[in-house]
């Protein structure tokens, strides 16, 4: 399977646990980008890297949030301390830039569901 | 900041009819991206169909089109001849041409019925 895969699928922790999840993009993507989706709504923007380099935060990622991608491969999202408003889903992404017609169309992981207890 | 708002939580149609659903955005740009990407029940987001700004074609994908309306910042999409598996989340998407982040709406949830 060549598409953007996400571990783990599920994690259930209680309050004030760490959390650590991993994103592997597609393997000749350069851009991967991390977005919170909670139910019934659409997802919203945390980060994104290029190559290794992250080159935008929002304001949604708090100081608890910390993210990388330190060979310019896959990724990860630690949550530090974690809220009960924390339960979502963390959706990964990976693009190719520059790449013609396909300039920014990402493709998504199936997600990691967090429920913090 | 770019906004997209999706003012239809929900739609149904018949399959074999055909539903549209209507996406409004605002940005001071001119030039940049949209997408409508489907998110099936527990399932992965997949893009649907893509519009460049700068292109006044509006873009067809098989069963889906789109009215792209630039003036009016309006990007409603089209599904014909409806089946069973079209049945999910749309959601409408802005991106901006650095190739940064996607601004997404709400989402619409169509429902398909037999």
């Amino acid at each position: 399977d060549t598409g953007v895969s996400q571990n783990p699928r599920h994690k259930i922790t209680k309050r004030g646990q760490n959390v650590t999840f991993r994103c592997d993009p597609i393997s000749e993507h350069n851009r991967l980008y991390w977005y919170r989706q909670t139910l019934g709504q659409g997802p919203e923007f945390l980060t994104y890297f290029q190559n290794e380099a992250q080159l935008e935060k929002s304001r949604l990622l708090s100081d608890r949030f910390s993210a990388e991608r330190p060979k310019g491969s896959f990724s990860t999202l630690e949550i530090q301390r974690t809220e009960q408003g924390d339960s979502a889903m963390y959706l990964c992404a990976s693009s190719l830039v520059p790449g013609g017609i396909l300039v920014n169309e990402q493709f998504f992981g199936p997600g990691t569901r967090l429920t913090v207890l | 900041a770019q906004t997209v708002t999706q003012s239809q939580p929900e739609m149904s149609v018949q399959e074999a009819e055909t539903v549209t659903l209507s996406c409004t955005y605002d940005t001071s740009e001119s030039d940049y991206y949209l997408f409508w990407y489907k998110q099936p029940p527990s399932r992965q987001m997949i893009l649907v169909i893509r519009q460049e700004a700068y292109k006044q074609q509006n873009a067809t994908e098989n069963r889906f089109s789109v009215n792209f309306q630039k003036a009016a910042k309006s990007f409603s999409l089209k599904i014909s001849d409806s089946q069973l598996g079209d049945a999910a989340m749309y959601f409408c998407a802005y991106g901006e041409t650095s190739g940064s982040r996607l601004t997404f709406g709400e989402g619409t949830q169509l429902t398909v019925n037999p």
